[in-house]
C-alpha cells in the first residue's frame, strides 16, 4: 500500500541555521510528491511539488526539496530558518494508482529557538 | 487572493447530535475536500467530491456524509456525533484536472463530548 513517512514528530532549530525534513514514501509507480505547510491556526499551502524532470525542485519561502528514487525520499531543504519558519510541514504523495487523492505523512512540527 | 472559508473555528456539540460544517470557495474549483487531522496521524480523506451532486468516499468515510448541492459549496454532516469524532476537520477546494495542489480553509476544531 502507498505510504508516506516523516520520522521526526517534533524538530527545534535555531533561527539562521539550516533545516532539513525528512519525508520516505512507498509507492509502486512514479509518484508526484508535494510539501504542505500549516502555520498555526491557519490552513495548509502548498509549499512546493514534484511531478517530473529536475529532481531538485524549489518552492515558496526560500524552500527545497530534492527528490531521490533510490532512497524513496523527498526532503524539504531551507539554508537559513526564519521564526516564521515555524509551522507544522506535511509531505504528500499522489498519482494515479491513487485515482488522483493524496496521501499525507503524520507531519514534522518545527520550532524555531532566537 | 483564493480563499476557502469554513463555517466555523471551534464547535462543541453533544453526543447523538447532527453536526453540520459548511465549507465554501470562491475560487470556481470543480474538486472539493474534506479531512480529518489528528495528531500523530497526519490528514485522512473523509470525502471529496469532482461535481456538483457528485460525491466520493475517501479512507475514512464511516460515520460521515457529505452535500454538494452548489459547485462553491462541500457540507459534512455527522449524522449522530460520537466521541471518536472529536479532532480538526479541513476543507480543501482544486481545480479541475489537478486534485494535488490544493487550497485549504483554516479548518474546524470539532469538541464532542
Amino acid at each position: 500500500a502507498q505510504s508516506v513517512t516523516q520520522p521526526d514528530i517534533h524538530i527545534t532549530v535555531s533561527e539562521g541555521a539550516s533545516l532539513e525534513l525528512r519525508c520516505n514514501y512507498s509507492y509502486g509507480a512514479t509518484p508526484y510528491l508535494f510539501w504542505y505547510v500549516q502555520s498555526p491556526g491557519q490552513g495548509l499551502q502548498l509549499l512546493l511539488k514534484y511531478f517530473s524532470g529536475d529532481t531538485l525542485v524549489q518552492g515558496i519561502k526560500g524552500f527545497e526539496a530534492e527528490f531521490k528514487r533510490s532512497q524513496s525520499s523527498f526532503n524539504l531543504r531551507k539554508p537559513s530558518v526564519h521564526w516564521s519558519d515555524a509551522a507544522e510541514y506535511f509531505c504528500a504523495v499522489g498519482g494515479y494508482n491513487q485515482g488522483g487523492k493524496l496521501i499525507f505523512g503524520q507531519g514534522t512540527e518545527l520550532s524555531v529557538k532566537p | 487572493d483564493v480563499k476557502v472559508t469554513q463555517s466555523s473555528r471551534y464547535l462543541v456539540k453533544r453526543t447523538g447530535e447532527k453536526v453540520f460544517l459548511e465549507c465554501v470557495q470562491d475560487m470556481d474549483h470543480e474538486n472539493m475536500f474534506w479531512y480529518r487531522q489528528d495528531p500523530g496521524l497526519g490528514l485522512r480523506l473523509i470525502y471529496f467530491s469532482y461535481d456538483v451532486k457528485m460525491k466520493e468516499k475517501g479512507d475514512i468515510p464511516e460515520g460521515y456524509s457529505v452535500s454538494r448541492e452548489k459547485k462553491e459549496r462541500f457540507s459534512l454532516i455527522l449524522e449522530s456525533a460520537s466521541t471518536n469524532q472529536t479532532s480538526m476537520y479541513l476543507c480543501a477546494s482544486s481545480v479541475a484536472g489537478n486534485t494535488y495542489e490544493q487550497y485549504f480553509g483554516p479548518g474546524t476544531r470539532l469538541t464532542v463530548t
